[in-house]
């Protein structure tokens, strides 16, 4: 069935060092979105990625998804403490039902001041 | 608007115990569903609705049941509370997409303790 790993599960860096999470399908997918959950918080979305290389930028995060569309990554640039929280990516498989959307395990990312 | 709203915000039960979560949405999204959260596990689907009278099974639906009489309302129900179901639910809700997935909203959960 559909799959979505995402790596690492934790991610400790100091303020201003980058950060990046991948996120691999073991099918192809249609599109893939990210979240962003704070401690304690809900999931929030992030963005939506759709077409083969797209790459799309908001502020200092990078969101590319793969020629094959099978794997995506979330880069932030110069972390800040604001930055701190779980990523998760999502995928909806090219063949499943549209209700169905698969979540990766999701990286924890921690900024250290 | 109120956005996803989920009810209660926290719960303890004992083995065995049945309750109900409710959720609401006044987006009038038609795409509604549950998601169960633990730790390391991220996000997985326990059922899902793509609109009024029409529900289906995710990945982990066994011990719950849920039924959408209207759009607003999509309601999950422990019937046998076990300590395994012990997590925190989201419910969430988007519009239809012309063959892409919208923008998925989610409620502020539902933190579950059953001892």
């Amino acid at each position: 069935g559909q799959q979505v790993m995402q790596i690492p599960q934790y991610q400790h860096v100091q303020e201003g060092e980058d950060f990046t999470t991948y996120c691999n399908s073991s099918t192809t997918l249609s599109n893939i979105q990210w979240y962003k959950q704070r401690p304690g918080g809900h999931p929030v979305f992030l963005i939506q990625l759709v077409k083969s290389g797209e790459v799309k930028k908001q502020k200092r995060l990078t969101f590319q998804f793969g020629e094959a569309k099978k794997n995506s990554s979330l880069h932030i640039t110069a972390t800040q403490t604001t930055d701190v929280g779980t990523y998760f990516c999502a995928g909806n498989d090219r063949g499943s039902t549209l209700g169905r959307l698969y979540f990766g395990r999701g990286t924890q990312l921690t900024v250290w001041p | 608007n109120a956005g996803v709203t989920q009810t209660p915000k926290f719960q303890v039960l004992k083995t065995g115990q049945s309750m109900t979560l409710q959720c609401a949405q006044d987006m009038n999204h038609e795409y509604m569903s549950w998601y169960r959260q633990d730790p390391g596990m991220g996000l997985r689907l326990i059922h899902y609705s793509v609109g009024a009278g029409i529900t289906d099974q995710g990945e982990v639906p066994n011990g719950y049941n849920v039924s959408r009489s209207t759009t607003e309302d999509f309601p999950l129900r422990l019937l046998s509370a076990a300590p395994s179901q012990t997590s925190v639910y989201f419910c969430a809700s988007r519009r239809p997409g012309q063959g892409l997935w919208e923008t998925q909203y989610f409620g502020p959960g539902t933190r579950l303790l059953v001892l």
